[in-house]
């Protein structure tokens, strides 16, 4: 089953422009990831925040969690070619089980 | 350098020749999971392991087995493979489970292996 889910499926902006996902879950969260991933790699870690935090930042990126309604955006500003890849949300699925459950991804184009 | 390592990355096989794709870290990681990753389907995790001896079912584990014998190895295992298990196979590993509370998650993910059966 999809926990995740992700709006846009893609997204195609100017360099220097800010691209902004969001991503919905269904169940009660302990975290919720963001990786990133460049065509048919392996998937990098960018930033994780806790279902008791409502914003976090590193470097360009800033995500949002709106635990009420079960929704999280990340936001990319200034964006750069090399920003060109696909963007995922990550949940667990609450309690202690060891299931990590992926949104479908937003596939972002960064134009130089 | 910290690295998760699956073997082999392209496999192109028959329909039920029994095959393995190795995965090994080198983080002394606990817990380690596979996915697979499929055209408008996202990933899908298949099975996870907590620790050496312990492992779970996935979203999708039906014709799947998984071993965790060592800390550091978690080999996926199709007995009988089928053309609807081509796909693109990652594995990861992390100190911690997904939904621990205290210290980060992050998850360090293998290089992949392109999966065909022909």
């Amino acid at each position: 089953s999809q926990q995740g889910e992700e709006d846009p499926q893609a997204l195609s902006i100017q360099e220097g422009e800010n691209a902004t996902m969001n991503c919905s879950y269904k169940t009660s969260i302990n975290n919720l990831q963001w990786y990133r991933q460049n065509s048919g790699r392996g998937l990098v870690h960018l930033i994780l925040i806790r279902s008791n935090e409502r914003e976090k930042h590193s470097g360009r990126l800033r995500v949002t969690l709106d635990t009420s309604k079960k929704s999280s955006s990340l936001l990319i500003t200034a964006s750069r070619a090399a920003d060109t890849a696909s963007y995922f949300c990550a949940t667990d699925a609450g309690g202690n089980t060891g299931k990590l459950i992926f949104g479908q991804g937003t596939t972002l184009q960064v134009k130089p | 350098e910290a690295q998760v390592t699956q073997n082999p990355r392209y496999l192109i096989t028959v329909t039920g020749k029994k095959l393995t794709v190795t995965c090994s870290q080198n983080m002394n990681h606990e817990y380690m999971s596979w996915y697979r990753q499929d055209p408008g389907l996202g990933l899908r995790q298949i099975y996870y392991s907590m620790n050496v001896e312990v492992t779970d079912k996935g979203d999708v584990p039906e014709g799947y087995k998984v071993s965790r014998k060592e800390k550091r190895n978690f080999p996926l295992i199709l007995e009988s493979p089928s053309p609807n298990q081509t796909s693109l196979y990652f594995c990861a590993s992390s100190s911690f489970p997904p939904g621990f509370q205290g210290s980060s998650t992050e998850a360090f993910f293998g290089q992949g292996t392109r999966l065909t059966v022909v």
